[in-house]
């Protein structure tokens, strides 16, 4: 079957550095997403990978290695404002987004 | 612009009723999603279009029914509401196909009691 697994919380302070796992197992890879939902929101995109490697933009960084199925999604300089959950998708190879369950973030000052 | 927008925000069914959610986008965007939201699950796929005129199932489409008569509406039926159906809707809409940025309407939650 397909699985996406990430943790279900996480507990970070304001200005720190925070990194969310994501590894997956999928029938074929098209790509990562990584998605911010806040309580009560809908999802918004934050990054896309679909090569090996670091993509940075601004605070958040997302990082892909396909040989070892997993991802990671990179926060620094946390803000109150990024708490929220972050959910981790992989579109397989019916081109099928398949979703995590999310991990909750929650920043304390 | 609006992007997405979905109606109603929030309902109240009884059983065995029927509801349609609706489902609007104004960005032209050729995909469309139903997706249900439920608590410790992820984001789960009832029925996708890729095109005006054609619809597919997702991972759960047993109780649900689409259409797609036009590029910008994109309703979702129940026929027969049962509490399972309890959850948070939402509608999103991609240029092209999964691989593209998915942009999220604002959710419809639903109560079958």
């Amino acid at each position: 079957g397909q699985n996406i697994d990430q943790p279900t919380e996480m507990t970070a302070t304001e200005g720190a550095i925070v990194q969310i796992n994501c590894t997956y197992q999928t029938s074929g890879f098209n790509g990562l997403f990584w998605y911010q939902q806040h309580a009560g929101e809908a999802p918004t995109f934050l990054s896309y990978n679909v090569l090996d490697g670091l993509e940075e933009k601004g605070r958040f960084s997302s990082f892909l290695s396909r040989s070892k199925g997993y991802s990671y999604l990179l926060l620094k300089e946390l803000q109150m404002k990024d708490s929220a959950s972050y959910l981790c998708a992989v579109v397989d190879s019916n081109y099928q987004l398949i979703w995590g369950a999310g991990t909750k973030l929650i920043i304390k000052p | 612009t609006a992007g997405i927008t979905q109606a109603p925000t929030s309902q109240i069914l009884a059983a065995g009723r029927s509801m349609t959610l609706r489902c609007t986008q104004d960005m032209r965007h050729n995909a469309m999603y139903w997706y249900r939201q439920d608590l410790g699950l992820g984001l789960r796929l009832i029925h996708y279009s890729n095109t005006a005129g054609t619809t597919g199932k997702g991972e759960v489409p047993d109780g649900y029914s689409v259409s797609r008569a036009n590029t910008d509406d994109f309703p979702l039926t129940l026929a027969s509401a049962v509490p399972s159906q309890t959850s948070v809707y939402f509608c999103a809409s991609s240029d092209g196909d999964s691989r593209g940025e998915q942009f999220f309407g604002p959710g419809t939650r639903l109560t079958v009691l």
